[in-house]
């Protein structure tokens, strides 16, 4: 089946050691999604790729960074993550903009 | 400005009985308009979505919306609640005007009482 894949599922770094969670996807859509999502909250846009192009939401913090080394994968880069940093990371994928976005099931991360 | 609104932070309904949630957004355009399900730490998943077609939306699992232009509304129903329809729900909206921007409301937490 077609879907989007997070690893880990669950990841625990120290404060200030970087951490890279990863995505990947089987779907062949052009648009990728990376969102934070702090509990009860809704998620929260960090940034996407419409294809190579990068667009950074404004409020995103400059820890964070993303790479999208192909059409399949991509990658959140945390590079000192701190203990507000400790949320549920999610990936979609979409076929467009404007349209149903797909999501993985999440990485969650602990920061101690 | 608040694109999309959850007015329920949390409903509970009993087994059987009738689900309703309530979505309004507020936008000059036609919209965009789905509702996703997240499960206790999983992803979110599709309920449905309307795209400027029929007003009247059937989803997975027994769940309708009803697209009203007039009210501004995108309501989410399910004629009789299951156990397993716990969850955490999120009306999203996307607008032309906003480069198609996903807009998510609050969300709005279910839980079914057996």
């Amino acid at each position: 089946d077609a879907m989007v894949i997070q690893n880990p599922r669950y990841q625990v770094t120290q404060f200030g050691k970087p951490v890279t969670l990863s995505c990947s996807q089987t779907l062949n859509h052009n648009v990728m999604y990376w969102y934070q999502q702090k509990s009860s909250q809704a998620p929260k846009l960090l940034f996407h790729y419409y294809d190579k192009d990068f667009n950074n939401e404004a409020d995103t913090p400059d820890n964070f960074q993303s790479r999208r080394p192909n059409t399949s994968f991509c990658f959140l880069d945390i590079r000192s993550p701190g203990l507000g940093d400790a949320a549920m990371y999610l990936c979609a994928t979409s076929r467009g903009s404007g349209r149903e976005q797909f999501f993985g099931p999440g990485t969650r991360l602990t920061v101690l | 400005a608040q694109s999309v609104t959850q007015l329920d932070s949390h409903v509970s309904v009993s087994e059987g009985t009738p689900v309703l949630l309530r979505c309004n957004y507020s936008s000059s355009y036609s919209p965009s308009l789905f509702w996703y399900v997240q499960h206790p730490n999983k992803g979110l998943q599709l309920l449905l979505k309307y795209t400027s077609a029929a007003t009247l939306v059937k989803g997975i699992n027994g769940f309708e919306a009803e697209f009203k232009k007039s009210e501004t509304s995108f309501h989410l129903t399910k004629p009789s609640a299951h156990m397993s329809d716990a969850a955490e729900y999120f009306c999203v909206v996307s607008l032309e005007d906003t480069g198609n921007q996903f807009y998510f409301g609050t969300g709005t937490s279910l839980t079914v009482i057996p």
